[in-house]
C-alpha cells in the first residue's frame, strides 16, 4: 500500500471556525510533512514530523497547529484563519530521517476561508 | 541546495517522446537530481532521481550531462495522462536537513 489519504477533500470555513485536516499512511514511514500550495505555485513546506516529533517548522503562523498522534496519523488544526490561507494543503510521508528521499503525497485538502 | 531552471511550459504530441530539460549549473558533487510531477488537482508524484549516471525506470529516463550542470527527463511515449507540471529538484541525499524545495516547474501539455 503506497497510499497517503487525506480528509476532507474540500473544506470551507469562516475566519472564526476551528477545523482539522487529517492525513494517514500505512507504509511504515516515520517522517510526515505538511505542504501548502497556492494556485499555480509550487508546494511550500510547512512542517516536518520525524518519529512523531516536530522536527521542522518553516515559520508557520500559530493559527496552524500540527499534531502527530501516532506514526500513521498527522493532523493539521486550523483556527482563526485568514482568506489568504485558502490553498491546497498536501500531506506527504517518507522513510526515516532523510527528508528528501522519495516522498509520497496525498491528494490534498482544498481549503477555502471566507 | 542548487537552484534549477526549467522552461515554463512545453507541448508534446501524444505518442512522441517528451524531453524536459533542467539546468542546475551550480550543482555540488553530492547533490542528486530528483524529478516529481503534479497532475492537476493531485499531489506531486515521484518519478526518478540520479546522481551521475543515467537512470531508467518504468515511468521515465533521466539523462545527466557529464559535467552534471543539466539534465533531461524523457517520457518515451507521452500520453494525455502525462499532462502535468514537472518539477526538477536538486538536493543532497541522506541529509535530514535538506528538504524538497519545489521550483516553478515545467507545465507539459500532451496534445492528441
Amino acid at each position: 500500500d503506497t497510499e497517503v489519504t487525506q480528509t476532507p477533500k474540500h473544506l470551507v470555513m469562516g475566519m472564526t471556525n476551528k477545523k482539522s485536516l487529517k492525513c494517514e499512511q500505512h507504509m511504515g514511514h516515520r517522517a510526515m510533512y505538511w505542504y501548502k500550495q497556492k494556485a499555480k505555485k509550487p508546494p511550500e513546506l510547512m512542517f516536518v514530523y520525524s518519529y512523531e516529533k516536530l522536527s521542522i517548522n518553516e515559520s508557520v503562523p500559530s493559527r496552524f497547529s500540527p499534531e502527530c498522534p501516532n506514526s500513521s496519523l498527522l493532523n493539521l488544526h486550523l483556527h482563526a484563519l485568514q482568506p489568504e490561507d485558502s490553498a491546497l494543503y498536501l500531506c506527504a510521508s517518507s522513510t526515516d530521517r532523510d527528508f528528501g528521499r522519495t516522498q509520497y503525497f496525498g491528494p490534498g485538502t482544498r481549503l477555502l476561508v471566507l | 541546495d542548487a537552484k534549477t531552471t526549467q522552461p515554463t511550459s512545453m507541448d508534446c504530441a501524444e505518442g512522441r517522446a517528451a524531453n524536459l530539460p533542467c539546468n542546475h549549473s551550480t550543482i555540488s558533487g553530492n547533490e542528486y537530481v530528483y524529478w516529481y510531477r503534479q497532475i492537476h488537482s493531485q499531489g506531486p508524484q515521484y518519478i526518478i532521481h540520479g546522481l551521475k549516471n543515467n537512470e531508467t525506470n518504468e515511468m521515465a529516463s533521466l539523462i545527466i550531462t557529464e559535467d552534471r550542470k543539466s539534465s533531461t527527463l524523457i517520457l518515451p511515449h507521452a500520453t494525455l495522462r502525462d499532462t502535468a507540471v514537472y518539477y526538477c529538484i536538486v538536493r543532497v541525499a541522506n541529509n535530514a536537513g535538506n528538504m524538497l524545495t519545489f521550483g516553478g516547474g515545467t507545465r507539459l501539455m500532451v496534445k492528441p
